[in-house]
């Protein structure tokens, strides 16, 4: 079975600082993984994906991630961050042949002046 | 190009009562999928359909059920409604979803209906 946990259900950051959400994921066979955002009232958007290709991945708006088999971590970062950035983050695990994406339970990012 | 669609926006109903919820895919998307994201327990799969057949069900009881229709859009149906049903439920899309990798089938999701159940 297929696992995700995301440590920290809050991050608080200052605007400009660095963003960084944690994702372990537990996986018997390669995974591919997925960081989503959540705005408030929305559904989710596609952040990035891992699919095997390059380690490290790069998203839109500056969002990037490393994938760590030896650490099964696939951390999310954003240099600066900005008051927009607040919302909802979730990491994702989902493999090959199986349509369902196992999702974390969620960090909410708070992005203070 | 129009995304998910999903409707209603939000629903109130009470104990034991029945609802129908409904998700219009990204056009040329063939697969459909339905999450509840309920309070404190974070995004779960519900039910996966591609080309009007079920493909994949999440751990829920048999009260939930789906279909999908020739069009691609789909409904999800919670009979005998339960305190702890109320969340939100999400619906995506992707391309068609029995070839390839997930990874090559992008889940685009929709906004939601909110179902509250008293």
């Amino acid at each position: 079975a297929q696992s995700v946990t995301q440590l920290g259900s809050h991050v608080s950051v200052s605007e400009g600082a660095l963003v960084l959400l944690r994702c372990n994921y537990s996986s018997s066979v390669p995974p591919y993984l997925f960081w989503y955002v959540q705005y408030p009232n929305q559904g989710l958007q596609l952040l990035l994906k891992y699919t095997s290709a390059a380690t490290l991945v790069k998203g839109i708006n500056d969002f990037e991630a490393e994938f760590k088999k030896s650490e099964t971590s696939f951390h999310l970062t954003k240099p600066s961050a900005h008051m927009s950035d607040a919302a909802e983050y979730f990491c994702a695990v989902s493999s090959t042949g199986f349509q369902k994406l196992v999702f974390g339970t969620g960090t909410r990012l708070l992005v203070s002046p | 190009e129009a995304g998910v669609t999903q409707s209603p926006t939000h629903l109130i109903k009470t104990r034991g009562q029945q609802v129908t919820l409904r998700c219009s895919p990204i056009s040329g998307h063939t697969s459909v999928y339905w999450y509840q994201q309920a309070l404190g327990l974070g995004l779960q799969f519900l039910l996966w359909y591609d080309e009007g057949e079920e493909r994949n069900r999440g751990n829920f009881p048999p009260r939930f059920s789906g279909r999908q229709f020739p069009n691609y859009s789909s409904e999800l149906n919670v009979n005998a409604l339960e305190l702890e049903d109320s969340a939100l439920y999400l619906c995506a899309s992707s391309r068609t979803g029995t070839s390839g990798g997930p990874g090559l089938n992008e889940q685009f999701f929709g906004p939601g209906t909110r179902l509250t159940v008293l």
